[in-house]
Formats: C-alpha cells, structure tokens, sequence
C-alpha cells in the first residue's frame, strides 16, 4: 500500500496563473481533506471531499475548489494565483466517520507563486 | 473560538526529557493530537488523546490533558537525535468531521 500520493511534489506558477494537484488516497479510505501549511505555521484546513462532493469548507475563497472522483482521488484547484498561496499543501485521506486517528497524510505539495 | 497556541522552539539534550506545551480555547474539542512533521515529510500522528481523559502513556511519549486549563503537552522521554521535527498540536469536533484546528508547532531542537 503507497499510502497517500500527492502530485507533483513541487511547483512554480506565475501570479495570475491556475493550478491543479492532485491526490491519490490510501487503499479502503473514501474521504479527502486538503489544507494549505504556510512557512512557519500550521496546516490551515481548505475543504474536504466525501462521495465526489464538497462536505465541509474552511475559510478559504471560491478561488480554490476541488474534486473527488468516483475512484475517491481527489483534485485541488486554485485560480489566479496569488503570492499569498505560495505554500505547502497536505492531503489527508480518512474513513468517513472514523476520527483523525484514522487519517493519512500525504508528503505534499510545494507551491511557489513567482 | 478556536485558537491552539504553542511556543514556536524547545531545546533540549539528548537524553533528557522533552515537554512540548500547548493551549487551546474551544472548550467543546472532543479529540486532541500531537502529529510529528520531519523535513521533507508529511504529518505523522503521534498520539491522541479523547477530552474525558487526563493522561495517556504509549512507549516514551506521555500526554497530559488538564481540561480545566485547556492545557495539553506532550513529554517525550530519553529524547533522541530523531526526535528532532516539528511537533504540531491538533484538535477536533465530532459535530465538524473531526475538522483539524492546528497549532503553529513547536520545533524540537537536540543538544548533544
């Protein structure tokens, strides 16, 4: 079992520009959770996916949007690119209904706005 | 409100005990984490522990919940040069599946 794959490990994107990472989940789990982790702080929690819909929204603009595919992979998507997103975004695969002892985290993806 | 707090370095020697501290202000947290984040890799679940229990020992790693005081830490003992990462504090709600509210981690430094 790989566990949870994100790609590409790393990006650069011009301001004004869309991106797509990607989000493959551990084997058995149905629920994908994407946060965004600036330099020096916390993972910030964005949305969360569970049966190819959005379930749960954290403080973030309709600039980022996602989706989960039948096959429980999941996209994120962010829209003109600002500075302010550079950062390093983690996906994190659970069971829905099982707690965060349940949840899997991927090694992320380093984004660079330029 | 939802805010966890945590000092942003310990320092320490190797061998001795490490003691990471932690606050946070949503009484109604239902489940508390330490997750663990090396360079280069994701997070990694430590230990939890539930809101109606005060204390939980796994191996070398000791939480301390003090509900009261909203105070959560984490002692590692004999710390090792492995040791040295990140360590995040986490809490969630059942009512918001299990939403994660982080801190902005405490980096572990070893002394040899």
């Amino acid at each position: 079992d790989a566990g949870v794959t994100q790609s590409p490990t790393h990006l650069i994107k011009t301001r004004g520009q869309q991106v797509t990472l990607r989000c493959s989940p551990k084997s058995g789990h149905d629920t994908v959770s994407w946060y965004q982790q600036a330099l020096g702080q916390g993972p910030q929690f964005i949305f969360q996916y569970y049966e190819e819909e959005e379930r749960q929204r954290g403080n973030f603009p309709d600039r980022f949007s996602g989706h989960q595919f039948p096959n429980y992979s999941s996209e994120l998507n962010v829209n003109a690119l600002l500075l302010g997103d550079s950062a390093l975004y983690l996906c994190a695969s659970s069971r829905t209904g099982y707690m965060n002892t349940e949840a899997f985290f991927g090694q992320g993806t380093r984004l660079t706005v330029v | 409100g939802e805010d966890v707090e945590q000092s942003l370095f310990l320092s320490v020697r190797e061998g001795d005990s490490s003691v990471i501290n932690c606050t946070y202000t949503d009484s109604s947290s239902t489940y508390l984490y330490w997750y663990k984040q090396e360079p280069g890799a994701g997070l990694q679940l430590l230990t939890y522990i539930f809101s109606n229990m005060d204390m939980k020992q796994d191996q070398r790693l000791t939480v301390l919940l003090n509900k009261k005081d909203k105070h959560l830490s984490l002692r590692i003992a004999d710390t090792q040069t492995g040791d040295s990462a990140i360590y995040f504090c986490a809490e969630s709600k059942v009512d918001s599946n299990y939403q994660l509210i982080w801190g902005a981690g405490t980096k572990l430094i070893i002394k040899p």
